[in-house]
C-alpha cells in the first residue's frame, strides 16, 4: 500500500531562513506528488503539484526517486508561510485518491 | 462560487446514532470525494464518485456509505457512530477523474459522545 511519511511534526523557523519540509513515499511505480497547505482557519488548498514543476509562493519542490523523496523547500521563509503542510501521493489506474502525510507545522518566527 | 460547500458545521451525536453529512461541489465539477481527518493525523481517504458512481472506496467499515446526485453533490452516511467516527471530515470536488485537482470544503467537525 503506498504510504507518505513527513517525519517532523513540528518545525520553527525565523523570518529569512531557509526551510525544508521533509516527505518521503513508499511506491514503486510513478506516484503523482502533491503539497497541501492549510493556514490557520482557510481550507486545505493546493500548493504545488511535481508534474507542473512550478515555483508557488517561493517553495519549490523536487522528485527525487532514487531517494524517495518530495522534500518542499524554500530560500528565505516569510511569517505568512506559517501553516500545516501535508505531503500527499496519487496513483493511477481506477482509483485516483490522495494519500496524505500526517503533516508538518511550520512556525516562522518574527 | 463559494468553492466547495458543506454542512453541517459541526455535530454531536451519541454512539450508535446515525448521521448524514452533505457536500455541494464547485459547480462544473463532476467528480467527489470524502476524507475522514482524525485530531493530529493527515487526512485519510473513504470514497470517491463520479457521475453517480462509486469509484473508489478506502479501508472503512460498512458503516460508512455514500452517494451522488443527479445535480453531483454527495451526502455521506455512518452508521451506529463509534467514538472513534469522531473527526473532521472533508469533502473535495474536481472537474473528473485522472489527475484533476481536488478543492477542498471546509469540512463538517462530528463529535460522537
Amino acid at each position: 500500500a503506498q504510504r507518505v511519511t513527513q517525519p517532523e511534526k513540528l518545525l520553527s523557523v525565523f523570518k529569512g531562513a531557509p526551510v525544508e519540509l521533509k516527505c518521503n513515499y513508499s511506491y514503486s511505480g510513478s506516484p503523482e506528488l502533491f503539497w497541501y497547505v492549510q493556514y490557520s482557519r482557510q481550507r486545505l488548498q493546493l500548493l504545488l503539484r511535481h508534474i507542473s514543476r512550478e515555483s508557488i509562493k517561493g517553495f519549490t519542490a523536487d522528485l527525487n526517486k532514487g531517494e524517495t523523496s518530495f522534500h518542499l523547500k524554500k530560500p528565505f521563509a516569510q511569517e505568512e508561510d506559517s501553516a500545516m503542510y501535508y505531503c500527499a501521493s496519487i496513483t493511477g489506474g481506477s482509483n485516483y485518491k490522495l494519500t496524505f502525510g500526517k503533516g508538518t507545522l511550520l512556525t516562522v518566527n518574527p | 462560487d463559494a468553492g466547495v460547500t458543506q454542512s453541517p458545521t459541526h455535530l454531536i451525536k451519541t454512539r450508535g446514532q446515525q448521521v448524514t453529512l452533505r457536500c455541494s461541489p464547485i459547480s462544473g465539477h463532476k467528480s467527489v470525494s470524502w476524507y475522514q481527518q482524525v485530531l493530529g493525523q493527515g487526512p485519510q481517504f473513504i470514497f470517491q464518485y463520479y457521475e453517480k458512481e462509486e469509484r473508489g472506496r478506502g479501508n472503512f467499515p460498512d458503516r460508512f456509505s455514500a452517494r451522488q446526485f443527479p445535480n453531483y453533490s454527495s451526502e455521506l452516511n455512518v452508521n451506529a457512530l463509534l467514538l472513534g467516527d469522531s473527526a473532521l471530515y472533508l469533502c473535495a470536488s474536481s472537474l473528473g477523474m485522472g489527475n484533476n485537482e481536488q478543492f477542498f470544503g471546509p469540512g463538517t467537525r462530528l463529535t460522537v459522545l
